[in-house]
């Protein structure tokens, strides 16, 4: 039971350019949604944060998008930098679970020069 | 250190001897979850520990799996009689608090265990 998902394995954009990245989730129980980039032989680091209350929190070149209705998030990036090309994963957590994390699938984002 | 610790970085191992992982959390943080990720897939739950509560288990994938966290603070998680299929790099992650709006859990780097 995938309860949180990215349909998109990989992403490829120019430098400079919007990176849009996707992420879907079926419980409705979720009330906290984070995405976290995970660069190789490192552990993932935390990028932004959305409360289930809010449909948008910007922070810089990021900017999340939650859409409840459509159980939707995504996470906008511009402009888009090399530096930005790692593995994007989507999570989400409820309080009623004890706020562990349920992560999707990950996206590698590469930002072309 | 100012973040989370995790020893050691790599273990390679033979089918069926036990393992320990250690994870260090950020100091003053209450909370601390193991979670494992396994090739081409997404971090998955395994544990977690708050404060002096019973730690929810409920994503250990079988018996021979087991954690503890002493003093509140360090954490060992200990795989007995390791399968192939227990190949998979483990996150060991600690947030200041559990049931809050916001919970950010900070990662370590991972132990990367290779099961012969």
């Amino acid at each position: 039971d995938q309860q949180v998902k990215q349909n998109s394995p990989s992403l490829s954009v120019q430098e400079g350019r919007i990176s849009i990245l996707n992420c879907d989730y079926t419980n409705s129980m979720f009330d906290y949604f984070l995405w976290y980039k995970k660069y190789p032989a490192e552990g993932p680091t935390f990028l932004i944060s959305i409360s289930s209350i809010k449909d948008k929190n910007e922070d810089g070149r990021f900017t999340v998008f939650l859409n409840k209705s459509a159980k939707h998030l995504s996470l906008h990036i511009v402009p888009s930098q090399p530096g930005d090309s790692a593995v994007y994963f989507c999570a989400a957590s409820a309080r009623t679970s004890g706020s562990r994390l349920t992560f999707g699938e990950g996206t590698q984002l590469t930002v072309n020069p | 250190g100012a973040g989370v610790s995790q020893s050691p970085s790599n273990k390679v191992t033979e089918k069926g001897k036990d393992v320990e992982l250690r994870c260090d959390p950020i100091s003053g943080h209450t909370a601390l979850y193991w979670y494992r990720q396994s090739l081409g897939q997404g971090l998955e739950f395994l544990i977690y520990f708050q404060g002096n509560s019973a730690p929810d288990k409920s994503g250990l994938p079988s018996d021979r799996f087991s954690a503890e966290r002493t003093g509140g603070s360090v954490s060992t998680l200990t795989i007995q009689r390791t399968q192939q299929e227990d190949s998979a790099v483990y996150l060991c992650a600690s947030s200041p608090r559990v049931v809050v709006a916001k919970n950010i859990q900070y990662f370590g780097a991972g132990t990367r265990l290779s099961v012969l």
